[in-house]
């Protein structure tokens, strides 16, 4: 079936620097990636989003690119600060309701 | 704006006790979701819920149930709770676009 799968589980990195999770779809008819990120304790809440018709998005510290083609997507955050420390999802979505998760990457951001 | 709300936010049962989840949004999105969240495997989907009395099963239905007679609820009931039940359960909803919008999550533990 279906599956997305996300790298690495873990990610450890210096205050100021970056942090770069990859997630693979097998999905060729997805058309939505979302990124989630999630506190300890809390629900998952989007911070960024691309669709396949574009390759690369960016909100500040936090970009999306796309390769269709090979079917990667990944979340890059530049200049990281201690509340970026939570796990990551990553999500292709298929249609209207099939979304398909990765498995999460721990990121701490260590000052 | 209440948005999307889960309850009870904790709850714990004995194995073999009925027990439901309630999930309410205030959006009037079309499609809503239940999933569980157990660490090293994400987020998996249970059932999802394209319209009122429209529901069909995700990756992990078994030994669950739901309804979905209002737009708005999407109750989650375990006829018989097992111990491998034991996790955290998030709703969610859409309107098809593309962005799912979390509950605060349900924590149940089954003894």
């Amino acid at each position: 079936g279906e599956n997305v799968e996300q790298h690495p589980s873990t990610l450890s990195v210096q205050e100021g620097d970056s942090a770069v999770i990859k997630c693979t779809y097998s999905d060729s008819a997805s058309n939505y990636f979302p990124w989630y990120k999630q506190e300890l304790g809390k629900r998952p809440q989007l911070i960024i989003d691309i669709r396949s018709n574009v390759g690369e998005k960016k909100d500040q510290r936090i970009a999306v690119t796309l390769n269709k083609t090979a079917k990667h997507f990944s979340l890059h955050i530049t200049e990281t600060q201690p509340e970026d420390s939570a796990v990551y999802f990553c999500a292709a979505l298929s249609g209207t309701y099939k979304y398909i998760f990765g498995t999460g990457t721990r990121l701490k951001v260590l000052a | 704006d209440a948005g999307i709300t889960q309850s009870p936010r904790y709850k714990i049962t004995e194995t073999g006790r009925q027990v439901t989840l309630m999930c309410h949004q205030t959006w009037s999105h079309s499609y809503m979701f239940w999933y569980r969240q157990d660490l090293g495997h994400g987020l998996r989907l249970i059932y999802y819920s394209a319209a009122a009395d429209i529901t069909d099963k995700g990756e992990v239905p078994d030994g669950y149930v739901v309804s979905r007679s209002k737009t708005e609820n999407f109750p989650l009931t375990l006829e018989s709770a097992t111990r491998s039940q034991t996790s955290v359960y998030f709703c969610a909803s859409s309107d098809g676009t593309g962005e799912l919008f979390f509950g605060e999550g349900s924590r149940l533990t089954v003894l």
